[in-house]
């Protein structure tokens, strides 16, 4: 079965970094892409970037461009999500995704997110 | 980056009876391909989401027939023939025309 799983609970305080992973299996781990989806409490998804592991070739939205780090390592079929000073706005559900193109296409796997709490 | 605007924000349904959701985009969604790239996905609570339609009208593997998916260029609609209960969670509609996908804000689907 096709499936993304996500690291665990996080809770942080403000200013700390942190770094949540998603690994890949049982599919060609190189061939797509994975986005990253940010899920505020009680809000809509937003697509925070993607990653090809193949070439590391890596797009950020606008919003989150300079904010977050979004790398892979294909030797263990893992991307991962990076914060180098959280804020308490950084609080919120963060989804893993797989996306078979850069665009024109759909998250079609998702893992089950990875709560990250932000709290002096 | 295009704006995803969905209506109603919620939506209280007798089960067996239709329901519709309204999404409209900021900018055409059809690509010179002669795709539209348009997408619903469904929430159900405490869990990811789960894609329900793509390009606008095509159900995605496993999605029962009740569900159906309409529309072009900016407008788009997704009805459901008869609710069920395990219908209930949040819908979303989703682009992927052009970078940043963008989501809607989200209907809240509650049985009656």
């Amino acid at each position: 079965e096709v499936q993304l799983v996500q690291s665990g609970a996080e809770v942080k305080k403000p200013g700390e970094s942190l770094k949540i992973s998603c690994e890949a299996s049982e599919y060609s781990f190189n061939t797509y892409w994975i986005a990253w989806v940010r899920q505020m409490p009680g809000k809509g998804p937003e697509w925070m970037g993607t990653i090809y592991p193949g070439d590391s070739d890596t797009r950020y939205s606008p919003s989150f461009q300079g904010q977050v780090t979004i790398s892979a390592d294909k030797s263990i079929r893992t991307a991962y999500l990076q914060w180098s000073s959280l804020k308490a706005s950084d609080t919120a559900v963060y989804y893993c995704a797989r996306q078979a193109r850069l665009l024109h296409y759909y998250m079609d796997v998702w893992g089950k997110g990875t709560t990250v709490t932000v709290s002096s | 980056d295009i704006v995803m605007t969905q209506t109603p924000l919620s939506l209280s349904v007798t089960p067996g009876q239709p329901a519709s959701i309204s999404c409209k985009s900021s900018q055409s969604l059809l690509q010179s391909d002669g795709k539209t790239y348009f997408y619903w996905y469904l929430q159900k609570a405490g869990q990811s989401p789960q894609l329900l339609i793509y390009e606008v009208s095509n159900r995605f593997s496993g999605v029962p027939d009740r569900f159906s998916g309409s529309g072009s260029g900016t407008d788009f609609t997704l009805k459901i023939s008869r609710v069920e209960a395990e219908d209930v969670g949040i819908y979303y509609c989703m682009q992927s025309i052009q970078l940043p996908w963008t989501f809607g804000q989200g209907t809240k689907v509650e049985i009656k």
